[in-house]
């Protein structure tokens, strides 16, 4: 079964500054998708930024950029600039590719707290 | 900008009764998911629908809850009876198709079973 770990339950930075959020994952698919969610408190949940797995080039939106180790099986995503605004709850999640009906499996969270 | 709804936002119910919860898919989304998610965890699979039918339901405690999705349009998640332990939120999503597709969050339902 896949797994994925989220190994930091709280980050912290400073406004405008740069962070990082961990994430590893454990499958023996060669195709699959990797996302990161943000949860805001008390709303709801949104794709952050995603990455296929065939592709060797790291995604990034905006200030969003993930570091993609394929070998390692790591998925970072760093956040520029850090904005008040992205003070959320972020999730690592894999879905298996190649099917229509594979499951969205969630890391355990990790909390980013944004300091002005 | 078209958003999943749900209903209600906030449930607080007897341990034993019976309580529903309703979502409202964006239209066109053909593949609905109902997700629990723990306090302080990450969401976790319940049932998926590809219009009315279920694809997905191995994570379901099938003995108190079910779920239809009749016209393959909105959804109803039923808990009978409930219980203590299933005192969470209850997310909806909804996707153009299943797979890798990107899927909408709605706001959720917070469950207490008092």
């Amino acid at each position: 079964a896949q797994t994925v770990t989220q190994s930091q339950p709280e980050m912290s930075v400073q406004e405008a500054e740069t962070v990082t959020l961990s994430c590893t994952y454990d499958t023996s698919e060669s195709d699959y998708y990797l996302f990161w969610y943000k949860q805001p408190p008390s709303r709801q949940m949104i794709l952050v930024i995603r990455q296929e797995a065939y592709k060797q080039q790291n995604a990034t939106e905006n200030r969003f950029s993930v570091n993609f180790q394929k070998a390692a099986k790591s998925f970072s995503l760093k956040i520029s600039d850090s904005q008040l605004g992205d003070a959320a709850m972020y999730f690592c999640a894999y879905i298996r590719g190649g099917t229509s009906y594979g499951k969205l499996t969630f890391g355990q969270g990790t909390i980013l707290t944004v300091h002005p | 900008e078209a958003e999943v709804a749900q209903s209600p936002r906030y449930k607080i119910t007897e341990k034993s009764q019976a309580v529903a919860f309703w979502c409202d898919p964006i239209s066109g989304h053909a593949t609905l998911y109902w997700y629990r998610q723990i306090l302080g965890q990450g969401p976790e699979l319940l049932v998926q629908f590809q219009d009315e039918s279920v694809v997905d339901d191995s994570q379901l405690p099938k003995d108190r809850f079910s779920a239809e999705r009749l016209k393959g349009v909105d959804s109803t998640l039923k808990i009978q009876p409930a219980e203590l332990g299933d005192s969470a939120m209850y997310l909806c999503a909804s996707s153009l198709a299943g797979g890798f597709y990107e899927q909408y969050f709605g706001p959720g339902t917070r469950l207490t079973v008092t």
